[in-house]
């Protein structure tokens, strides 16, 4: 267990809809990060948040947003979602950023119908 | 721009004999490189990581990485694999002091009894 919670774990929902994925970073993290996995685009970086704030920005698409609230866990939003959005969701944290590790929670699977 | 690359999707080994996952990397300046590794509907697992200094990094479960600059390498090792290390495997690199990782396609390992 990396102490990293993903809410919820499965999502099933209809294109055009929009979801929020939630993650509870490592207790002393400062650092969130969001990837997303698929079949065909593998492990991709979308976004960073260090306390609060956003940190750098990787392939995320307009329709996605994310932000880290006070309390340090994070929310990623996906809008006017496509068939093309199914995928694993992941979210890390770290202490900081740079060279330390990064631990991964369980993931959110999305299927869009 | 970053890049990762894992030359081979598989590897496939006995029990008790040594295994290497490849990993080629592309980055400006110097690099932080991690290993991770990724059981079935699991999150990735931190196995370990190079920043600066000996070229053999030790990390997790026996794991062992070869940092090779000339190269641009950084192959992942272990003397005597397990069937339990069957799992995919995925490289990844940082080079800002954000902490975005580039992660490579990964390489599923099987050990075969």
């Amino acid at each position: 267990d990396s102490g990293v919670t993903q809410t919820p774990k499965h999502l099933i929902t209809a294109t055009g809809q929009r979801v929020t994925l939630r993650c509870s970073p490592r207790s002393g993290d400062l650092s969130v990060y969001w990837y997303q996995q698929s079949l065909d685009q593998g492990l991709q970086f979308l976004i960073q948040y260090y306390n609060g704030e956003e940190r750098a920005k990787g392939n995320i698409l307009e329709r996605f947003s994310a932000q880290q609230f006070p309390d340090l866990h994070s929310e990623l939003n996906l809008s006017s979602l496509e068939l093309g959005d199914s995928a694993l969701y992941f979210c890390a944290s770290s202490v900081e950023g740079g060279a330390d590790e990064q631990y991964f929670g369980p993931g959110t699977r999305l299927t869009v119908t | 721009a970053q890049s990762v690359a894992q030359p081979e999707d598989q590897v496939n080994v006995a029990e008790g004999n040594p295994l290497t996952v490849k990993c080629t990397y592309s980055v400006s300046g110097n690099p932080y490189l991690f290993w991770y590794v990724q059981y079935p509907n699991r999150g990735l697992q931190f196995l370990l990581k190079y920043i600066t200094g000996d070229n053999l990094v030790k990390g997790s479960y026996g794991f062992e990485a070869e940092f090779n600059k000339s190269q641009t390498s950084f192959h992942l090792k272990k003397p005597s694999a397990l069937v339990s290390d069957s799992a995919l495997y995925f490289c990844a690199a940082g080079g800002t002091s954000y902490g975005k990782l580039t992660f490579g396609q990964g390489t599923i390992l099987t050990v075969h009894p």
